[in-house]
C-alpha cells in the first residue's frame, strides 16, 4: 500500500497571501495524484488530478505541482471560502489511498 | 444536474448490518466507475470499495474485505455497499463518489454521505 504523507498538518494564512502544502508518496505514483477541498460540513470536491490539471469549473487560483512522489497545492490570493481541509490522493495503484489531509485556516 | 444521493446509513449494533444505497442522476451511470470512501468523526478520508461499470470487477481495503460487499444495478442507476460484522471503528460517513474515467482517474463527483453508527 502506498502511504500518503502531508505537510503541514495546520496552515493559518492572512487574507491575500499565498499558502503551499505539500503532498509525498512513500512510492511513485508518476502524476496520478489528486487534491480535494472539504469545506466543513461538506463533501470532498476534485481541485486538481494529473497532479497540475484543474478539474472544471476549479479557479485558477488553485495551482499544481509535482510528479513521482513529491508533490504541491498552492492557493494564491487566500479568501475565507479557501477555510477547508486539503487532502491528496494517489491514484496509480490499489488501494487508492488519501493523506491525512492539511487543514487551512484563514488568520 | 450530475448527482449522487446516498442513503440507508443509522445506527446498527456491533456484529450487525446495514445496507447502503446510491442514487444516480444526470449522467450514463453504467459507463462509469464508481467507489464508496469512508470518513470517520474527526478524521480523514479513506477509500473503502470499487466496482467497474459494466462487468462488476470490484476492490476492496484491507479493512473491509471479505466483511463488506459493493454491488450495482445499471438499471436502477444505483449503486450498493452491504456491510455485515460492523464494528465500532466501522462508524463513518460514507460517500458514494464517481471515478472521472476508465484507467487511473480521481473521484470527480460524490455524494453529501450518510452517517453510520456502530454502538451498543
Amino acid at each position: 500500500e502506498i502511504v500518503m504523507t502531508q505537510s503541514p498538518a495546520t496552515l493559518s494564512v492572512f487574507p491575500g497571501e499565498r499558502a503551499t502544502l505539500s503532498c509525498w508518496a512513500s512510492q511513485i505514483v508518476s502524476s496520478n495524484l489528486a487534491w480535494y477541498q472539504q469545506r466543513p460540513g461538506q463533501a470532498p470536491r476534485l481541485l486538481i488530478y494529473g497532479a497540475s490539471t484543474r478539474a472544471p469549473g476549479i479557479p485558477a487560483k488553485f495551482s499544481g505541482g509535482g510528479s513521482g512522489t513529491e508533490f504541491t497545492l498552492t492557493i494564491s490570493s487566500l479568501q475565507s471560502e479557501d477555510l477547508a481541509i486539503y487532502y491528496c490522493q494517489q491514484y496509480n495503484s490499489w488501494p487508492f489511498t488519501f493523506g491525512p489531509g492539511t487543514k487551512v485556516d484563514v488568520k | 444536474e450530475v448527482q449522487l444521493v446516498e442513503s440507508g446509513g443509522g445506527l446498527v449494533q456491533p456484529g450487525g448490518s446495514l445496507r447502503l444505497s446510491c442514487a444516480a442522476s444526470g449522467f450514463a451511470f453504467s459507463s462509469y466507475e464508481m467507489n464508496w470512501v469512508r470518513q470517520a468523526p474527526g478524521r480523514g478520508l479513506e477509500w473503502i470499495s470499487y466496482i467497474s461499470g459494466r462487468d462488476s470487477t470490484t476492490h476492496y481495503a484491507d479493512s473491509v474485505k471479505g466483511r463488506f460487499t459493493i454491488s450495482r444495478d445499471n438499471a436502477k442507476t444505483s449503486l450498493y455497499l452491504q456491510m455485515s460484522s460492523l464494528r465500532a471503528e466501522d462508524t463513518a460517513v460514507y460517500y458514494c463518489a464517481r471515478k472521472y474515467s476508465y484507467g487511473l482517474s480521481p473521484l470527480d463527483v460524490w455524494g453529501q454521505g450518510t452517517m453510520v453508527t456502530v454502538s451498543s
